[in-house]
């Protein structure tokens, strides 16, 4: 079946870790992204990417890194993780541009102590 | 900047009662608009888009209208299920980056 996979579905982790976020989609879409959802604050975006090879930062960046190798994966990255990244995390994917439908990931569950 | 404002929640109604939930945005170009829809434990779901002023996105008897005049795209059903009951956003695309309100929880009792 066709769509999106994060992992891992839940993480806790302790403050000062390092950890990446997987997110692998199979409908060869150009463009992905990668979100937070906090309560009362709805989704707010982290990076994107247009295209293999390309990143953009979105409106909360600081403290994670994504790269994306090829079409298919863009894996999220906590340097150094702190209690304030405690969130669930969204990958989403489009076929272009943002006036394309996104498609979303089930989310992981991240809990740095 | 840009941002999406959607209305508070929860909205609690009665099964078949009529369903409005406000969304407003502010935007230095021209947006696409959207609505997705998140139930439990899930992640988010298109439920409609509309992407130039006037059009109307509809879906599953939800309706929204790109009003420009007013910079709004309120979402409305006529008659809610208890199936509907999960958490809407309101979005606009714009520039290479999308903009998701706060979502407002929808509770349709029996």
């Amino acid at each position: 079946i066709a769509g999106i996979t994060q992992a891992p579905t839940s993480q806790i982790l302790a403050a000062g870790r390092r950890m990446t976020l997987r997110c692998t989609q199979d409908m060869r879409h150009n463009a992905m992204y990668w979100y937070r959802q906090d309560l009362g604050l709805g989704l707010r975006l982290i990076h994107y990417s247009n295209t293999a090879g390309t990143t953009g930062k979105g409106e909360v960046p600081d403290g994670y890194s994504v790269s994306r190798a090829n079409t298919d994966d863009f894996p999220l990255t906590l340097a150094s993780a702190v209690p304030s990244q405690t969130s669930v995390y969204f990958c989403a994917s489009s076929d272009s541009a943002v006036t394309d439908t996104q498609y979303f990931g089930p989310g992981t569950r991240l809990t740095v102590l | 900047g840009d941002s999406v404002t959607q209305m508070e929640g929860p909205v609690t109604l009665s099964e078949e009662a009529f369903l409005t939930i406000n969304c407003t945005y502010t935007a230095t170009g021209y947006p696409s608009l959207f609505w997705y829809v998140q139930y439990p434990g899930e992640g988010l779901q298109l439920l409609l888009k509309a992407t130039k002023a006037d059009d109307k996105g509809s879906n599953k008897g939800f309706e929204a209208t790109y009003r420009k005049e007013t910079t709004s795209f309120h979402l409305e059903k006529g008659s809610v299920q208890v199936s509907d009951s999960a958490v809407y956003f309101c979005a606009l695309g714009l520039a290479n980056k999308f903009y998701f309100g706060s979502g407002t929880k929808l509770n349709v009792k029996p």
